[in-house]
């Protein structure tokens, strides 16, 4: 069975800066999918970015960005220029081949101070 | 509006009694999947389902059953609740293959249970 695995239960950052978010996995698959999602206090899940495994680039969307690296199992969140609206929980997913299993890490808890 | 709705949103039970959190979607979605997230563990598969009348088992089946008698429709059933079924509960649901081979899971809004 796969295993996610976040190492940061929290995280700060500073509005406008920079931070990264850690996720790595373990699997003995080749080929699969990597999402990040953000949960707001709302609970509502909201997927932020998504990876396909056999994809060298890394993904992007406007300020997030993957790190992703795959030989290391290995796929960190970078967000960049940070808002008060990123405050939320996120949660690195793996999901296998056949497309019918979610793993989820435990959740890293990102606080943005003003 | 596309969405999963999910009800009730807050249930507060007491052991042994039977209870079924209802699941919908508007999208025409084959897969659908249910969830529960517990603090420090984040969200784990509980069951799901490829299709009507398909159902598997996830990563925390003990204690749950579903059912899939219709493709808009995925409940979820504590025939004999615990304190330890305590938890937030998501459904989700996909189109498979094809067009979406990320399969990427539309989620409801969640329903906190508490087995007192």
């Amino acid at each position: 069975a796969q295993t996610v695995t976040q190492s940061q239960p929290e995280m700060s950052v500073q509005e406008a800066e920079t931070v990264t978010l850690s996720c790595t996995y373990d699997t003995s698959e080749s080929d699969y999918y990597l999402f990040w999602y953000k949960q707001p206090p709302s609970r509502q899940m909201i997927l932020v970015i998504r990876q396909e495994a056999y994809k060298q680039q890394n993904a992007t969307e406007n300020r997030f960005s993957v790190n992703f690296q795959k030989a290391a199992k290995s796929f960190s969140l970078k967000i960049s220029d940070s808002q008060l609206g990123d405050a939320a929980m996120y949660f690195c997913a793996y999901q296998n081949n056949a497309g019918n299993m979610l793993t989820f890490g435990g959740g890293t808890r990102l606080m943005v101070k003003p | 509006e596309a969405q999963v709705t999910q009800n009730p949103r807050y249930l507060i039970t007491v052991t042994g009694k039977k209870l079924t959190v209802t699941c919908s979607q508007n999208m025409n979605h084959e897969y659908m999947s249910w969830y529960r997230q517990d603090p420090g563990l984040g969200l784990r598969q509980i069951y799901y389902s490829m299709n009507v009348e398909v159902t598997d088992k996830g990563d925390v089946p003990e204690g749950y059953k579903v059912s899939r008698k219709e493709k808009r429709n995925f409940p979820l059933i504590l025939e004999s609740p615990s304190p330890n079924q305590t938890s937030l509960y998501f459904c989700a649901s996909s189109f498979f293959g094809g067009a979406n081979p990320y399969n990427e899971q539309f989620f409801g809004p969640g329903t906190r249970l508490t087995v007192l």
